[in-house]
């Protein structure tokens, strides 16, 4: 088993720029979870996805932010136009029930100078 | 108040001794309970579940969950340096209404160093 799979592990970018970070789920799990982690804020829900529809964005902190799920094994989180008070490190976890554990991707650790 | 909170840290122990981390939580109608251990630059990774009032051992690590308290907790027995990391707390928590769905809410985490 792979694990969960994010793309790319590191990302620097300028202010302005769009970023799209990218998440490979578990195969045969039907939740996908994005979380946002800084030193400040702890680690955030941002969205999560139930059979690859969106179930709660509350978390999204503005209309920057977007994330997509077009199929069971891939999803996105862009943002457009990034900031520099979005560096952080992005996670994408997966879980197969909604009381189960949920397993994390290694993290895509963004910088926007 | 925060939906989550733990002991704020950073705990230190000797090596040997007994950790012991807590965590309340607001939301009366949270149903699992989760640990989760964070090295330095890493992602988390799952220690423990609960979801049943007591005590829940596995090897080094005992989960202890007090409903009515709102509150639970972590025990390492013998700490080990390897056992340096942050440790979160999350809970999973119930839609009212009857739809039940898988958000975490995470703890600010504790950072725990095992000096040799």
């Amino acid at each position: 088993d792979a694990g969960v799979i994010q793309s790319p592990r590191h990302e620097v970018t300028e202010m302005g720029q769009e970023v799209t970070l990218r998440c490979k789920p578990i195969s045969g799990h039907d939740y996908l979870f994005w979380y946002r982690q800084t030193m400040m804020r702890g680690l955030e829900l941002l969205i999560y996805f139930n059979n690859n529809v969106p179930i709660d964005d509350s978390g999204m902190p503005e209309d920057r932010f977007s994330a997509k799920m077009p199929n069971a094994s891939f999803s996105t989180l862009k943002i457009q136009p990034s900031e520099p008070r979005d560096s952080a490190v992005y996670f994408c976890a997966s879980s197969s029930k909604s009381y189960n554990e949920q397993f994390f991707g290694p993290g895509t650790r963004l910088t926007v100078l | 108040q925060k939906e989550v909170e733990q002991n704020s840290g950073p705990l230190s122990v000797p090596e040997g001794a007994i950790a012991s981390l807590n965590c309340t939580y607001s939301d009366r109608g949270s149903q699992s309970f989760f640990w989760y251990r964070q090295y330095s630059g890493k992602s988390p990774e799952l220690i423990m579940f609960i979801y049943s009032n007591g005590d829940k051992e596995d090897g080094r690590f005992t989960a202890q969950l007090n409903k009515a308290s709102q509150y639970v907790s972590l025990l390492i027995r013998d700490s080990q340096p390897s056992d340096s990391a942050t440790y979160l707390c999350a809970v999973n928590s119930l839609r009212t209404g009857g739809t039940s769905y898988g958000k975490l809410t995470f703890g600010q985490g504790t950072i725990l160093t095992v000096h040799p």
